[in-house]
């Protein structure tokens, strides 16, 4: 069980290019997330999704798309990276009840120059 | 959202217990209280939640004053494993309020 995993870990990308994150979950979680968190701050949620074929802004939506084909999997694009998008990502998930924990994934930390 | 308000930062020895407090002044009914931690370059993990009684579970307790404006998240005997930011959320149970929105949190430091 390997909870919920990121890929990359890391990346650096230049401003204008694309790139797609990827978060799985082998928990059969509904619910799935994207965090952002930038350096001193907490984190701010950016789409989230309530079942599969689904998706939903959240406060920090701008610059950003996501889709979940599958429902283990949720997928974030940047289509055209700005510095202002260097950050960390977290996704998470969680079962359905809203009351229920969100199980974190360990980050993925961009840069964009 | 109810917001919550917490201090920057706390210090704790080793092996002793820690009160990180919260105040929550404008929460609602349906709200319920979260504790999450991160770590240091970690994902954020869930500690604890509760809604009116105090609870426990095996990382920690967490106690609610009685009318719920504020409540307090009991590490009963910090190792340096807990140095963390831990952040206090208050939660909608409502369907369709699926988002935590975390706050800047307290930053515990374990002094060994």
């Amino acid at each position: 069980n390997a909870g919920v995993t990121q890929t990359p870990k890391f990346r650096v990308l230049k401003t204008g290019q694309s790139m797609t994150l990827l978060c799985a979950q082998d928990m059969n979680h509904e619910y799935m997330y994207w965090y952002r968190q930038d350096p001193g701050m907490g984190l701010r949620l950016i789409h989230y999704s309530v079942g599969e074929g689904t998706t939903a802004k959240g406060e920090v939506p701008d610059g950003y798309n996501v889709s979940r084909l599958k429902k283990q999997n949720f997928l974030l694009g940047l289509e055209s990276a700005a510095p202002s998008q260097t950050s960390v990502y977290f996704c998470a998930s969680s079962l359905m009840r809203p009351y229920n924990e969100q199980f974190f994934g360990p980050g993925t930390r961009l840069t964009v120059l | 959202d109810a917001k919550t308000t917490q201090p920057n930062s706390m210090e704790s020895n080793e092996e002793e217990p820690v009160h990180l407090p919260c105040n929550h002044s404008t929460i609602s009914g349906t709200d319920y209280i979260h504790w999450y931690r991160q770590l240091p370059s970690q994902g954020p993990e869930y500690v604890i939640h509760g809604l009116t009684s105090n609870v426990n579970n095996r990382m920690a307790s967490l106690a609610i004053a009685e009318d719920r404006k504020s409540s307090t998240l009991i590490l009963h005997r910090a190792t340096l494993r807990d140095a963390a930011v831990y952040y206090c959320i208050l939660r909608d149970v409502g369907f369709g309020n699926e988002k935590l929105t975390f706050g800047t949190g307290t930053r515990l430091t374990i002094i060994p």
